[in-house]
């Protein structure tokens, strides 16, 4: 089955403790991104991923991290977490050519106290 | 950057009835997209329709890209059609980048 898989789907952490939220796609997808989700205002990106090894900025990049060193991973990074980023997270995919057609994983909700 | 606004911002129905949903943006794009999330969260592609019309069971979708806008149908509305509607566009600007409106709320009441 054709899936973008998140994990974890919920974490609860202290601030300035370093956390990674995994993302992995089975569909051989060149692009990949990270959102986040805030009430009001709609989903961000966060970072994108054209292939292996590129990545660039998103809208709101500022306290995450991403690599992406295997097609089919594109983990996010946050080094010190801050309260204000207490959020839903998506990772999405893509074919490069067809990037409208996206994926979205199931979601993270992350508090950040 | 490119602006992306829906109306209306949120909408209570009764089950069996129609319901039109819009969707406006500020600039040339090379595709739109519409996304609905479920009470739980979850995100499902609804369409892609960079212009022209579309349709998919109950559901229907058209784009007028010189004029800037898109229209989401939902006819014979179901309380699971609840959940928050998303226009989503790629601007000719910078294709690498899927900008989301802040969505539209819908409550199907039984």
């Amino acid at each position: 089955e054709a899936q973008v898989t998140q994990n974890p789907r919920y974490l609860i952490t202290v601030t300035g403790k370093k956390l990674t939220v995994t993302c992995s796609q089975n569909m051989n997808h060149e692009y990949m991104s990270w959102y986040r989700q805030d009430p009001g205002l709609g989903l961000r990106q966060i970072y994108y991923s054209m292939n292996v090894e590129v990545t660039d900025k998103g809208d709101v990049p500022e306290g995450y991290k991403v690599s992406r060193k295997e097609k089919r991973n594109f983990p996010l990074i946050l080094e010190s977490p801050s309260p204000n980023q207490t959020s839903l997270y998506f990772c999405a995919s893509s074919f490069s050519q067809d990037r409208a057609k996206a994926f979205f994983g199931q979601g993270t909700r992350l508090t950040v106290v | 950057g490119i602006q992306v606004e829906q109306s209306p911002p949120d909408l209570i129905l009764q089950e069996g009835a129609n319901s039109t949903l819009r969707c406006n943006f500020s600039d040339s794009v090379n595709n739109l997209q519409w996304f609905h999330q479920n009470p739980w969260g979850q995100l499902i592609n609804l369409f892609y329709i960079p212009s022209g019309t579309k349709q998919n069971g109950r559901l229907s979708a058209t784009t007028v890209a010189t004029e800037r806008y898109s229209l989401l149908y939902i006819s014979s509305s179901q309380t699971t059609d609840s959940g928050v509607y998303f226009c989503a566009v790629g601007s000719l600007r910078n294709t690498d980048k899927l900008i989301f409106g802040t969505g539209t709320r819908l409550q199907v009441f039984p």
